[in-house]
């Protein structure tokens, strides 16, 4: 079975820009977080998503939002792009009653 | 308030030496604890996790965690390293209802020959 995919890998942006990352879980799983991985630090929880509905949010302005599709798949939106948005975001899945998280690879998103 | 500490920013060890990398937790609630590893250019791997019952676990690899409610900790150990364990080891509690999440800043792990 795949494991947790990201795309894209790598981005570049441009400070007050808008940018989509995507995710698909491993088959099976209902349920998607998102975490923000600054240089130097752990991963920051911004979201959780379960079958569609937002069940868990962090400390992250508006700016960043997110949704589950119907094949469980996950988007996360952030608008208006600061320098220090600049980060590794991790997605990762579970099951519907686990807290075994498994991570994808992340997508590199550098704000210039 | 939720945090994770890991107190050491990095540790090397020799290959074959044992290994403990510190890790203490403060919640409100029962934890579920954590340990993941991150290789560079690499997502985050599962070692081992901690919900209830025995308070020494054991994770893959050969590594293991002790929880110490009493001290609120959760410190990982190895007993013999490995070249290949150079890596970044992150420590994170999780809330019962799953729907919180959070890391320590993670301990990088140098092993000399």
């Amino acid at each position: 079975d795949a494991g947790v995919t990201q795309s894209p890998t790598h981005l570049i942006k441009t400070r007050g820009q808008q940018v989509t990352l995507r995710c698909s879980p491993i088959s099976g799983h209902k349920s998607v977080s998102w975490y923000q991985q600054v240089l130097g630090q752990g991963p920051q929880f911004i979201f959780q998503y379960y079958e569609k509905e937002e069940r868990g949010r962090g400390n992250f302005p508006d700016r960043f939002s997110a949704r589950q599709f119907p094949n469980y798949s996950s988007e996360l939106n952030v608008n208006a792009l600061l320098l220090g948005d600049s980060a590794l975001y991790l997605c990762a899945s579970t099951t519907a009653n686990s807290y075994e998280q498994y991570f994808g690879p992340g997508t590199r998103l550098t704000v210039t | 308030a939720q945090s994770v500490t890991q107190p050491d920013i990095h540790i090397t060890v020799s290959e074959g030496a044992s290994l403990e990398l510190r890790c203490n937790y403060s919640y409100g609630a029962t934890p579920y604890l954590f340990w993941y590893v991150q290789s560079p250019g690499q997502g985050l791997q599962l070692l081992l996790k901690y919900f209830s019952g025995d308070t020494l676990v054991q994770g893959i690899k050969g590594f293991e965690a002790e929880f110490k409610r009493s001290q609120s900790s959760f410190n990982l150990r190895k007993p013999s390293v490995h070249w290949s364990d150079a890596a970044e080891y992150f420590c994170a509690v999780g809330s019962i209802t799953g729907n919180q999440f959070y890391f320590g800043t993670g301990t990088s792990l140098t092993v000399i020959p």
